[in-house]
Formats: structure tokens, C-alpha cells, sequence
């Protein structure tokens, strides 16, 4: 059975940082590109970023940049998230997703299987 | 960025219904066009893959059909398990943008 695991959610003040987990059970970790979603309660899904399955390619969400850091350790099948200056609207549930596409450098597959989300409140 | 568009935002149906929801991307993104259901307190679901690829283990009463920037995803017989919110994603090129969503309420 695949599973994605996440952690590391919690209640963090503004401007600080937090890092995310997802631990990968049940798959070939390293062969698959993953991804990070979000959805603030109430509100619909954005795309957070990417990391291709040999850790050589990311792309992020450009509101995103420069504050958050995706990140892979194949040895561990483990996928992170760094967060950086955290602010109100980070305020989300965060999942993290695998690729459908074997090898995958970003685009063109989708996302089928998912994790069980960690929610991240942004509050002073 | 692309940008989905989806219609309409929300409906109400009865079971046994017949269901569209439509996704328009405001430049062509060949079949690169994903669904997925998303329920209160759960992950989202992959739906259809690539416009039309029925994802494994997902009933056949979904459907998806469309290329270029029109897309449609039906529900041929809706069941109370289907009622959810439905979103569309293009992943023809990064970010890999979500359409608003579609909400679908028991009439």
C-alpha cells in the first residue's frame, strides 16, 4: 500500500519558519518527482512547488519564491518543505503529492496519491 | 501563468443525475488537464488524468473529454458518494494551476 505521510505542521508566528515532512512508504521513492499543494480553509488548491525525482530540477509557485525551499532525501524517502518568513496567508493545510510520471522533470503527469495533509496556522 | 476558469462554481443535483462541469485554459494545454474530488477533511482524489484517462480504481460513471483549452469532466449517474468538490489542474507547464472549483450539493 502507498503512503505520504506529513509533519511538521503546527501554530508559528509571523516571520518565522517551519519545515515540513512527508515521508513515502509502499513506492519507488526515487523514481517519482513529488509535489507540495496547499489550500487555505474555505478556499480552493494552489500548487506550491516541485522537485524532480533525482533532486536536479524545482520550480515553485512565483508568491513562493525565495521563501520556500523543497527539498528530497532519496536515502530516507522523505520529501520536505523549508518555509521561510512566514506570514498570515501561508495559513493553509499542506499536502504533499506524487507524480503519476515515472522519471518526471515536472509536466505533462498528475497527481495520484496523496497525503493526509499538516495544517500550518500562521498567528502572532 | 495559465489560468483555469471553471463552471459553474457550484450546482445541485439529485442521485442519478447527469452531471458537466466545464474547464477552460486561457491558452492551449494540449490533454494535459487532470480532475480530481475533494471532500471536507480529506485529500484530494485523481479523477482523470491527460483529459481522458480514467484513473485506476475511480467508477466508470466519470468521464472526461476535451483538448486544447476546453475541457469537460460528467458524472453519468451521480451517487451520494459523489458529492464533493470537483477541480480541475493543468500540468502542460509549471505552476500547475487549479481551477476554482466546482461544488456539487444534493438538490
Amino acid at each position: 500500500q502507498v503512503h505520504l505521510v506529513e509533519a511538521g505542521g503546527g501554530v508559528v508566528q509571523p516571520g518565522r519558519s517551519l519545515r515540513l515532512s512527508c515521508a513515502a512508504s509502499g513506492l519507488m521513492f526515487s523514481y517519482y518527482g513529488m509535489h507540495w499543494v496547499r489550500q487555505v480553509p474555505g478556499k480552493g488548491l494552489q500548487w506550491v512547488a516541485f522537485i524532480s525525482y533525482d533532486d536536479s530540477e524545482e520550480n515553485y509557485a512565483d508568491s513562493l519564491k525565495g521563501r520556500f525551499t523543497i527539498s528530497r532525501d532519496n536515502s530516507k524517502n522523505t520529501l520536505y518543505l523549508q518555509m521561510n518568513s512566514l506570514r498570515d496567508e501561508d495559513s493553509a493545510v499542506y499536502y504533499c503529492a506524487k507524480d503519476t510520471l515515472r522519471y518526471s522533470r515536472g509536466d505533462g503527469g498528475a497527481y495520484d496519491v496523496w497525503g493526509q495533509g499538516t495544517l500550518v496556522t500562521v498567528s502572532s | 501563468d495559465v489560468q483555469m476558469t471553471q463552471s459553474p462554481s457550484s450546482l445541485s443535483a439529485s442521485e442519478g443525475d447527469r452531471v458537466t462541469i466545464t474547464c477552460r485554459a486561457n491558452q492551449p494545454i494540449s490533454i494535459f488537464l487532470n480532475w480530481y474530488q475533494k471532500k471536507p477533511g480529506s485529500a484530494p482524489k485523481l479523477l482523470i488524468h491527460t483529459a481522458t484517462t480514467l484513473q485506476s480504481g475511480v467508477p466508470s460513471r466519470f468521464s472526461g473529454s476535451g483538448s486544447g483549452t476546453d475541457f469537460t469532466l460528467t458524472i453519468d449517474g451521480l451517487e451520494s458518494e459523489d458529492f464533493a468538490i470537483y477541480y480541475c489542474q493543468q500540468s502542460y507547464k509549471s505552476p500547475h494551476t487549479f481551477g476554482g472549483g466546482t461544488q456539487v450539493d444534493i438538490k
